[in-house]
C-alpha cells in the first residue's frame, strides 16, 4: 500500500494564480483532512471531509476550497494565491470515528511570490 | 480557539542523553497524542493517551497524560541520531472533535 500520497511535492506560484493540490489514499479511510504547517505554529486544519461528497471548514479555511468526489481523493484548491499562503500543506486520512489516528502524506511545499 | 503550548521549542542534545518535552493547555483534553515528523516527511503517530494519569511507552519513548487533563509529557531515553525531527503534541476534546496541534519541539542530536 502506498498510504497517503500528495501531488505535487513542490510548487511555486505567482500572486493571483490558481492551483489544485491532490491527495490520494488507498486505505479505504472515510475521513480526510488538509492542514497547513507554518514555522512555530504546528499544524492548522484547513478543511476536512467525513465522507465522499461531504466537506467542512476547519480552523483556517479562507482562501481555499476542497472537493471529495471520490472516497480515495481529496482536492485542495487555491483560486487566487496570495503570499500568505506560502506554507507546507499536509493531507491526512483516518478511519471513521478515529480523528486521533491520522495518517499523513509527505507534504507539498508551496511558495507564492 | 484552543491552543497547545509546547516547550521547549527546540533542543540540541548529545547522543545518549535523555530528553523531556511537554505540552500544556488552558483547557481540558480527553485524548492526548504525540506525533513525530522526520525531515521532509509527514507526521507519524508515536503514542496515544486516553486516560488521565496514563503512562504509555513505545520503545525508548514514554508519554504521560497529565492528571489535570491539561498537559502531557514525552520522554525519550538514550537518544540516537535518528530521533532527530519535530515532535508534535495534539489534543482532542472528544472522539468526534478535530485535533488541536502544538507548535512542535525540534530535536537535534549530536553524534
Amino acid at each position: 500500500n502506498a498510504g497517503v500520497t500528495q501531488t505535487p511535492k513542490f510548487r511555486v506560484l505567482k500572486t493571483g494564480q490558481s492551483m489544485t493540490l491532490l491527495c490520494a489514499q488507498d486505505m479505504n479511510h472515510e475521513y480526510m483532512y488538509w492542514y497547513r504547517q507554518d514555522p512555530g505554529m504546528g499544524l492548522r486544519l484547513i478543511h476536512y471531509s467525513v465522507g465522499e461528497g461531504t466537506t467542512a471548514k476547519g480552523e483556517v479555511p479562507d482562501g481555499y476550497n476542497v472537493s471529495r468526489l471520490k472516497k480515495q481523493n481529496f482536492l485542495l484548491g487555491l483560486e487566487s494565491a496570495a503570499p500568505s499562503q506560502t506554507s507546507v500543506y499536509f493531507c491526512a486520512s483516518s478511519y471513521k470515528g478515529l480523528h486521533g489516528t491520522q495518517y499523513f502524506g509527505p507534504g507539498t511545499r508551496l511558495t507564492v511570490l | 480557539g484552543q491552543q497547545l503550548n509546547q516547550s521547549p521549542q527546540s533542543m540540541f542534545i548529545q547522543e545518549g542523553e535523555d530528553v523531556s518535552m511537554n505540552c500544556t493547555s488552558s483547557s481540558i483534553f480527553n485524548t492526548w497524542l504525540w506525533y513525530k515528523q522526520d525531515p521532509g516527511e509527514g507526521p507519524v503517530l508515536l503514542i496515544a493517551l486516553y486516560k488521565a494519569g496514563e503512562l504509555t511507552s513505545n520503545g525508548r519513548l514514554t508519554a504521560q497524560f497529565g492528571i489535570t487533563r491539561k498537559d502531557s509529557f514525552l520522554n525519550i531515553s538514550a537518544s540516537i541520531p535518528s530521533d532527530v525531527g519535530i515532535y508534535f503534541c495534539a489534543g482532542q476534546v472528544n472522539a468526534g472533535n478535530m485535533l488541536t496541534f502544538g507548535g512542535g519541539t525540534r530535536l537535534m542530536v549530536k553524534p
